[in-house]
């Protein structure tokens, strides 16, 4: 049983396009978070959520927004794709309380052409 | 700003000998401190995590945090080849929704 899943694992995409990746975890955890690791392989958090409160990362384009349908699914959407938002995404979630670890996904490798 | 810092190495070591890893955090507030390992292409995965000073141990793998240096280091005795990978140290603040702080890594290669 896959704990933390994303899909797609690949996205290949032209910039402008509008895409949507999924993240679900079975763990029940209550906070879930978005990654962004670049070519260099700095992971990045952009966006911490739980049922209370939204946190976003300020370097964050408005261009990307978490949503979430129920408490075990973040997914990720943006908008109007550029070359720069190429990288491998990852999703991860935790227990919020007492500074839990995360788990992570397997993440989604997004290439814009 | 939050900053972690990592050397990028790499860090090479016999198999068999002991790899020390090194990561230093700039923000004092800081709580709660992990150790991941990443393969390439593959997802981070939890190796140690360690909330108060001293050592805390795991089979071969030590963390060591020192609050008043904001320093954490990984040990990690009789090192195999399957060590090989990249290793993220990771700093958590309570009050910033748990979101945690990367660094940028270190390679490890551990040579047969």
């Amino acid at each position: 049983d896959t704990a933390v899943s994303q899909t797609p694992k690949y996205l290949v995409t032209q910039m402008g396009n509008d895409k949507s990746i999924k993240c679900e975890q079975n763990l029940g955890h209550d906070t879930m978070y978005w990654y962004k690791q670049d070519s260099k392989k700095f992971l990045k958090i952009m966006f911490s959520y739980n049922n209370k409160e939204l946190i976003i990362n300020e370097t964050v384009p408005n261009r990307f927004s978490p949503k979430s349908p129920d408490k075990a699914h973040l997914n990720l959407h943006i908008n109007s794709l550029e070359l720069g938002d190429s990288a491998v995404y990852f999703c991860a979630s935790s227990q919020a309380s007492g500074n839990q670890p995360q788990h992570f996904g397997d993440g989604t490798r997004l290439s814009i052409l | 700003q939050k900053e972690v810092e990592q050397n990028s190495g790499p860090l090479s070591v016999p198999e068999g000998a002991i790899a020390s890893l090194n990561c230093t955090y700039s923000d004092r507030g800081s709580q709660s401190f992990f150790w991941y390992r990443q393969y390439s292409g593959k997802s981070p995965e939890l190796i140690m995590f360690i909330y108060s000073n001293g050592d805390k141990e795991d089979g071969r793998f030590t963390a060591q945090l020192n609050k008043a240096s904001q320093y954490v280091s990984l040990l990690i005795r009789d090192s195999q080849p399957s060590d090989s990978a990249t290793y993220l140290c990771a700093v958590g603040y309570k009050s910033a929704g748990n979101m945690l702080t990367f660094g940028g890594g270190t390679r490890l290669m551990v040579k047969p």
